[in-house]
């Protein structure tokens, strides 16, 4: 069993940063990929990415690439997703999730991002 | 990138009646080893998404047997043998037969 807890929610302006977290507690942080995803209000679910706890390496849907920076400190169990030059379509319920094989089993409870001038 | 269509958007249910959700895709999620890459979620209102059914036919862990899956290459169905009240939200398909990982659009499930 893997519990994931997500960072606040965000309220950034237009053009700025935003860094959201994913902490894993209950099992071996480093079993699993962590996957980025992100629902807009009122829309469905969008692939963002991954990143393998273990080696660190990430892949990136094209419409982020560029834009989100993935990484994770294996010391604390933690996975951050960083997404850059932020517009008011960044507005959206940003969740972590993971499982074997890319079927996420375990969801973290989501993060709002407001973007807004 | 494949594409995942779901029909239909909107289903109301009358509780203990059946229910079916269907998914299609533009490329076929079979893979070498017999496996269909696509998993069935249900997003209860105000919660995260949680796993109902994964590899096309397998139940997640704890999942009611009311609920099933079916299809193969681009056709699948989520099927609801008996709705509950407890069943409404919004349930989406997920192909992660290759990157990047793709949802249908989500039916919306709904009390009558």
């Amino acid at each position: 069993q893997v519990q994931l807890v997500q960072s606040g929610a965000e309220v950034r302006k237009p053009g700025a940063s935003v860094k959201v977290s994913c902490t894993a507690a209950g099992n071996s942080f480093t079993d699993y990929d962590i996957h980025w995803a992100r629902q807009a209000p009122g829309q469905g679910l969008e692939w963002m990415g991954r990143i393998s706890p273990n080696r660190g390496d990430t892949n990136y849907a094209q419409a982020f690439q560029g834009r989100v920076t993935m990484t994770r400190d294996t010391s604390i169990s933690t996975a951050y997703m960083e997404m850059d030059r932020l517009t008011s379509d960044d507005t959206a319920v940003y969740y972590c999730a993971a499982g074997n094989d890319n079927i996420f089993d375990y969801w973290g409870q989501g993060t709002l991002v407001t973007v807004s001038s | 990138d494949i594409v995942m269509t779901q029909s239909p958007p909107s289903l109301p249910v009358t509780p203990g009646e059946p229910a079916s959700i269907f998914c299609t895709s533009t490329q076929s999620l079979l893979d070498s080893s017999g496996h269909n890459s696509l998993h069935w979620y249900l997003q209860k209102p105000g919660q995260s998404p949680q796993l109902l059914i994964y590899l096309g036919s397998y139940r997640a862990s704890g999942v009611p047997d009311r609920f099933s899956g079916s299809g193969s290459g681009t056709e699948f169905t989520l099927s609801i043998s008996r709705v509950e009240a407890e069943d409404v939200g919004v349930f989406y398909c997920m192909q992660t037969r290759q990157t990047p990982l793709t949802f249908g659009g989500g039916t919306k499930v709904e009390i009558k």
